[in-house]
């Protein structure tokens, strides 16, 4: 399987300021297809996890222009510009290009 | 809106079967994309069993595959879990999730249930 590693695993952000946190994989996420499906997921405490963008950098729609992905290969990147009390959670990062999909251990953001 | 919603035992002896049924929503199964389980527990995090196509055709995590199996009623617009011999490793939350292309994403999760293996 494609193991997915996260880093921080914790990361303590101040309300307004940027936050930013890496997943890479075990190999390259690029398809065949030419496309790189690495997936982003928020999971706020208590609720099921949320995508909040697909194929690197497409954000889902209802997703705040804070959020932005960024990567290729094996080497990805999610940013939030200015954090938001509503930010805090776990962060996935998934990739769907070879089976079986995997999940990165996740990104717990909470305030400082 | 598409939503998706869990149902069954949340309480499960050890080597016996596991069964969750995911009614939808908002969507009708047989129009397309793929159906499918996941659970994320304390030990092994987020961890895709399978998912099947409106089809009928199933894709199962090999580690799981030996113990899995989902299928699809279109007529009920749901589909189901059944993963035998179960232990307490499998104890988690499942959640029934819609994805596209081969499972490559997943757009809408349910609430999720926790099922708990104990005698």
């Amino acid at each position: 399987d494609v193991v997915m590693t996260q880093s921080p695993l914790s990361l303590p952000v101040t309300l307004g300021q940027p936050a930013s946190f890496s997943c890479r994989s075990s190999q390259s996420l690029v398809h065949s297809d030419g496309n790189t499906y690495l997936n982003w997921f928020q999971q706020r405490p208590g609720q099921s996890p949320r995508r909040l963008i697909y194929k690197i950098s497409n954000r889902d729609s209802g997703v705040p222009d804070r959020f932005s992905g960024s990567g290729s290969g094996t080497d990805f990147t999610l940013k939030i510009t200015r954090v938001e009390a509503e930010d805090v959670g776990l962060y996935y990062c998934m990739q769907g290009t070879h089976w079986p999909p995997t999940f990165g251990q996740g990104t717990k953001v909470e305030m400082k | 809106q598409v939503q998706l919603q869990e149902s069954g035992p949340r309480l499960v002896k050890p080597s016996e079967t596991l069964s969750l049924t995911c009614a939808v929503s908002g969507y009708s199964i047989s129009s397309g994309y793929h159906w499918g389980w996941i659970r994320q527990s304390p030990g092994k995090g987020l961890e895709c069993i399978g998912s099947i196509y409106h089809s009928g055709n199933t894709y199962y995590n090999p580690s799981l595959k030996s113990r899995v199996t989902i299928s699809v009623d279109t007529s009920k617009n749901q589909f189901s879990l059944r993963l035998s011999s179960v232990t307490a490793a499998d104890t988690a939350v499942y959640y029934c999730a819609r994805g596209g292309g081969s499972y490559r994403t997943i757009d809408y999760w349910g609430q999720g249930t926790l099922v708990t293996v104990s005698s």
